[in-house]
């Protein structure tokens, strides 16, 4: 596609609840990474991939979040066990080479965890 | 870790004015990115610099980066409408980092 797509683009959960986030990035795009945008905390690093393996995962922030990427493309980010201040708009973002070019960002997902 | 300022936090101007962003850090910044984001949606691309007294323009849209690469600013000739959302700045968090840190924002409304 044109675009970074995420989806689903709004997700409401209950506490307690695993839940899949999904991003697709642009073609031939080889980094790929995941931010968080919440109210108190701006926008922040969770975890970056190049190819398939993720140099840097220390955003996430506590073992039940999760991310994988296969193909070198889609991502999912995984949340086991959600919790409210989960809640939040999480943010993928994809480019040609990492550390050399501009980030592509995609819509979002919103999280709401009830 | 790098960590960037930003002021104003929020900025309220009449359409056809001109105004400024500017956006701090305490260290190098070895990559200077300008975002623009609507609520509820994702973040645009503006423009990137690198280069110390570096400085881009896109329609009516200037970035600069001081020649000490520490602060940056973005310059709106002109204000429209469509000029109003949030601006952010991010930066590589070190060099050859391969992730972004952020501002917290600046709100920009254009009143016609």
């Amino acid at each position: 596609g044109a675009g970074v797509s995420q989806s689903p683009s709004n997700k409401v959960t209950e506490k307690g609840k695993d839940v899949e986030l999904r991003c697709d990035p642009i073609s031939g795009h080889t980094a790929l990474y995941w931010y968080r945008q919440s109210l108190g905390q701006g926008l922040e690093f969770l975890i970056y991939f190049q190819g398939n393996s993720a140099p840097d995962k220390s955003g996430l922030p506590s073992d039940r979040f999760s991310a994988e990427r296969t193909g070198g493309s889609v991502s999912t980010l995984t949340i086991q066990r959600t919790q409210q201040e989960d809640s939040a708009v999480y943010l993928c973002a994809s480019s040609l080479v990492p550390g050399m070019y501009e980030q592509y960002f995609g819509p979002g997902t919103r999280l709401t965890v009830t | 870790s790098q960590e960037l300022e930003q002021s104003p936090q929020s900025l309220i101007v009449q359409e056809g004015k001109n105004l400024t962003i500017n956006c701090t850090s305490s260290k190098t910044l070895y990559g200077l990115y300008w975002y623009k984001q609507k609520y509820g949606e994702g973040l645009i691309f503006l423009m990137m610099l690198q280069k110390g007294g570096e400085e881009k323009s896109h329609e009516k849209i200037t970035a600069k980066l001081d020649e000490k690469k520490q602060q940056s600013s973005l310059h709106i000739t002109a204000s429209q409408p469509s000029h109003a959302g949030t601006y952010l700045c991010g930066a590589d968090d070190i060099q050859g980092a391969q992730k972004l840190v952020f501002g917290q924002g600046t709100r920009l409304t254009i009143n016609p």
